[in-house]
């Protein structure tokens, strides 16, 4: 079965500073895409960063990267220099390649709260 | 802008009522989906469309019942809900490729509330 772990319920950190936002995941499939959406609390999803499980480097985009470690089936979420506006909601997904049809799994998700 | 819209964006409805969430995307997508939001619940798929053709159906009581006239829209239609229904009700669209791949864009959400 897959499964998608966010054990950190909430986080804080100061602006300007970064922080590790947590997601383990498991999965028999050899092939799965790992996806982080922000949900702010206007309640619209919306995606940042994506990492297929055969890709060689770490997803980065801006400020958002994605320290994979394939081994410990983690995929955590790096913000570098956090912004007020970077307070919501930060779910982990994962979809397989061959099991699970057309879905995608979410984790519990993480509040961040960024503080002044 | 995600390319993906939704009206209402809220809605509150009494149990008899029969209501419709609307959904368009403009991303030129084939896939779409409907999602329920509760609180402290992960988020939970409820209708999958492939190419207009309905191709999940998790498990949902028959008074949700989802409409796709095209791939640009998306319906779900409401009636004698229950107020535990009330959530969150998010429209996701993606292209369909590489399934590990698809990334699923969403829409704002239409916040129900049912009296």
């Amino acid at each position: 079965a897959q499964k998608i772990t966010q054990t950190q319920p909430g986080m804080f950190v100061q602006e300007k500073e970064a922080v590790t936002l947590d997601c383990t995941y498991d999965t028999s499939d050899p092939s799965y895409g790992l996806f982080w959406y922000k949900q702010p609390s206007s309640g619209e999803m919306i995606f940042l960063i994506y990492q297929g499980s055969y890709d060689q480097q770490n997803a980065t985009e801006g400020r958002y990267s994605l320290n994979f470690q394939k081994a410990r089936k983690s995929a955590n979420l790096v913000i570098s220099a956090s912004q007020l506006g970077d307070s919501a909601m930060y779910f982990c997904a994962m979809r397989g390649g061959n099991t699970g049809g057309f879905k995608t799994i979410f984790g519990a998700g993480t509040r961040l709260f960024v503080k002044a | 802008e995600t390319g993906v819209t939704q009206t209402p964006r809220h809605l509150v409805m009494g149990m008899t009522n029969k209501k419709s969430l609307k959904c368009e995307q403009h991303l030129g997508h084939n896939a779409m989906y409907w999602y329920k939001q509760s609180a402290k619940k992960p988020l939970e798929l409820m209708f999958v469309y492939s190419l207009e053709e309905r191709v999940e159906n998790n498990s949902v009581p028959s008074r949700f019942s989802p409409e796709c006239p095209n791939s640009s829209h998306l319906f779900l239609h409401l009636h004698t809900l229950q107020p535990e229904d009330s959530a969150l009700y998010l429209c996701a669209s993606s292209q369909e490729g590489s399934r590990e791949r698809e990334t699923q864009y969403f829409g704002p959400g239409t916040r129900l509330l049912v009296l």
